[in-house]
């Protein structure tokens, strides 16, 4: 079974902080995919990964930056965290033709 | 560029009714496909991909090259197919980027 674990289920931070969201999937899976999760706008990608220290931009990638220095784990850094960045955030991970497996979410409440 | 259009936020239908939750995409290459389904409080997971042609839990979805759509089709709604449904496009050029659309969350009625 896939196993896609995010740090935490639950988040607040205050405005300004810099914020790590920590992924870890243990199936050796190449592509790791960062997404927030807002009610009516759908899953948007922040950023996704296609090999350790390989990046490639999603639609929103603005107030963040990721780090993948190993091949489990992906990072997801806000810089200076602000309000509009409070939201619901998803890792998943993929392989060749595997579908995507999804962490739990984190939601971050930024206040 | 790859977008996925899921035009219906919210749908309601009555149990036992047809259900169709439409998804239209863009994408200039031989796209790869796949209906996701969030139940409350669970993960989001795989409902069904478009290679694979089999129906989960009675639902389909044909790939319509000509019209650039993905609808998911059941015939027969039950309660339990009260979640969120996304549509999703993976790149099968270059690397795996996978996008969603917006989401339609499908209620059931008894």
């Amino acid at each position: 079974d896939v196993k896609v674990t995010q740090s935490s289920r639950y988040l607040v931070k205050r405005t300004g902080e810099k914020v790590f969201l920590e992924c870890v999937q243990d199936m050796d899976h190449e592509n790791m995919f960062w997404y927030r999760q807002d009610p009516g706008l759908g899953l948007r990608l922040i950023y996704f990964s296609y090999d350790v220290k390989m990046k490639e931009k999603g639609d929103i990638p603005e107030g963040y930056s990721v780090s993948r220095e190993k091949k489990e784990r992906f990072s997801l850094i806000l810089e200076s965290a602000s309000t509009n960045q409070t939201s619901m955030y998803l890792c998943a991970s993929s392989f060749l033709i595997t579908e995507a497996f999804f962490g739990q979410g984190t939601r971050l409440t930024v206040v | 560029a790859q977008r996925v259009t899921q035009p219906e936020k919210l749908l309601s239908v009555f149990k036992g009714a047809p259900v169709e939750l439409k998804c239209n995409y863009s994408y200039s290459g031989s796209p790869e496909l796949f209906w996701y389904v969030q139940y409350s409080r669970q993960r989001l997971q795989l409902l069904l991909r478009h290679i694979s042609r089999e129906s989960i839990k009675g639902f389909t979805a044909d790939l319509n090259k000509g019209e650039t759509s993905f609808h998911l089709k059941k015939p027969f709604a039950q309660e339990e197919d009260s979640a969120m449904y996304y549509c999703a496009l993976r790149r099968t050029q270059g690397a795996q980027k996978l996008v969603f659309g917006q989401g339609t969350r499908l209620t059931i009625n008894p």
